[in-house]
């Protein structure tokens, strides 16, 4: 256990709508990271939120957008959900006082896209 | 351009046994991290070990080694005596930046299946 927490677990939605996903990091961490893995796919980085504030970004649209609130929680954001969107989500927070800043995962957010 | 490429197909271990993990990187950065993470069937990253660039020993963590040939661009996961709940897939990982932007380039993953 990670003390990472993720919810929903499970997701349905339709194309052209919209999704909100929620992650609780593990206590002291102030850094979250979100990833997408598509299936049979390794993670992809989505961005990351350091003390509420967005500190680097991959290569995913702006209908992706996010949150971090003052008790380092966040929501990923997806607007405008399109069929590719099905994937699992995965936050991951971290604490960056060391070189080593290993990010610890939640149990993730399956969504499917219909 | 992938930066981390693992590309052994599915494997197959007798339990008590030990297997190696394949995984190259690519950087041009002085200063990086690896990581091994194993993920089962429920989905949950875990992770399992860290090599820094400037280590100068191999990483170990329990069970879990690491063979870091820097000049090979190489970081092959060890894992010994096998055991039934190390089946999962295994994802090799870079980060490039400390201190910044701490983002994990990840590789397509390793499957194990552990045979009793």
């Amino acid at each position: 256990e990670t003390g990472v927490t993720q919810s929903p677990t499970h997701l349905i939605k339709t194309r052209g709508q919209q999704v909100t996903l929620r992650c609780s990091s593990q206590s002291g961490h102030n850094t979250v990271s979100w990833y997408q893995q598509a299936l049979g796919q390794g993670p992809q980085f989505i961005f990351q939120y350091y003390r509420e504030e967005e500190n680097g970004r991959g290569n995913f649209p702006p209908r992706f957008s996010g949150l971090q609130f003052p008790n380092y929680s966040s929501e990923l954001n997806v607007n405008a959900l399109e069929l590719d969107d099905s994937a699992l989500y995965l936050c991951a927070s971290s604490l960056p006082t060391s070189e080593r800043e290993t990010q610890y995962f939640g149990p993730g957010t399956r969504l499917l896209v219909l | 351009a992938q930066k981390i490429t693992q590309t052994q197909p599915g494997m197959f271990v007798q339990e008590k046994e030990a297997v190696t993990l394949d995984c190259t990187y690519d950087t041009s950065d002085q200063s990086y991290g690896l990581f091994w993470y194993k993920q089962p069937s429920s989905g949950e990253m875990i992770f399992l070990i860290y090599q820094g660039s400037y280590d100068e020993q191999n990483a170990t963590e329990g069970r879990y080694s690491l063979n870091f040939q820097k000049a090979r661009k190489s970081a092959n996961l060890v894992i010994s005596a096998s055991q039934l709940g190390d089946s999962a897939m295994y994802f090799c990982a870079m980060r490039e930046d400390y201190y910044g932007n701490n983002r994990l380039a990840f590789g397509k993953g390793n499957q194990v299946v552990v045979i009793p």
